[in-house]
């Protein structure tokens, strides 16, 4: 069965600090994968996706990277801002899911807090 | 409109009941997913559309679930005898480009939350 981990759980750093969150999966061969920040009471939104091509993307203050060998990605934060304060979600693709949610694979998540 | 519209955004209710949440996602998109989010936990796939019809439905739990689409554009999530199990936040997705193989965004309305006393 495909599985999306991700650590720690929760998360909790100062303003102005840098924070790394981890993914590790086990779908495989896979697609893509796509890191969502989630805030409370909201809708996820997209932040990165990448293809197994590629090693690292960046989008701001966020970088994500991607190891398809050893099944594991990463979202590095930087200069965090009390705005960071969130979930953020890993979701992997499947190229050869027959249906099943359409291939995608979601995490549970990490809670991200970010104090003044 | 311009980004996935989802109502009612919060929905209080008695056990046994019935209800309906409705997804309107952005236009032009052909696919469009049904998921469902309990507190601290990622989002749970229910059912995936492709225009009309219910690609996969394999996430719906049981028989008290039941979605349509009837012109491949706005989404109706129903939901009949409630249960207390049933609370979550439901969210709607959709992408223009469906397929595991695309890169095509995908975008997350608010979220429906369901309240079952």
């Amino acid at each position: 069965k495909n599985q999306v981990e991700q650590s720690p759980q929760s998360l909790i750093i100062l303003e102005g600090k840098n924070c790394t969150l981890q993914c590790n999966y086990t779908v495989s061969p896979f697609s893509n994968l796509r890191w969502y920040k989630q805030d409370t009471g909201r809708g996820p939104v997209s932040l990165t996706i990448m293809t197994f091509s590629e090693n690292t993307k960046s989008n701001r203050r966020y970088t994500a990277t991607l190891d398809a060998d050893t099944k594991q990605s990463s979202l590095h934060i930087t200069a965090s801002q009390l705005s960071d304060s969130a979930s953020y979600i890993c979701v992997v693709s499947d190229p050869n899911s027959g249906g099943g949610a359409d291939g995608l694979t979601f995490g549970k998540g990490t809670h991200l807090i970010i104090q003044p | 409109g311009a980004g996935v519209s989802q109502t009612p955004s919060n929905k209080v209710t008695e056990k046994g009941k019935y209800v309906e949440l409705r997804c309107d996602p952005i236009s032009g998109h052909t696919a469009l997913y049904w998921y469902r989010q309990s507190l601290g936990q990622g989002p749970e796939f229910l059912i995936y559309f492709q225009g009309t019809g219910a690609a996969d439905d394999s996430g719906l739990p049981n028989d008290r679930f039941f979605a349509v689409r009837p012109e491949g554009s706005v989404s109706t999530l129903k939901i009949q005898r409630t249960e207390r199990g049933d609370s979550a936040v439901y969210l709607c997705a959709s992408r223009s480009s469906p397929g595991p193989r695309d890169t095509g965004e995908l975008f997350f309305g608010e979220g429906s939350r369901l309240t079952v006393l």
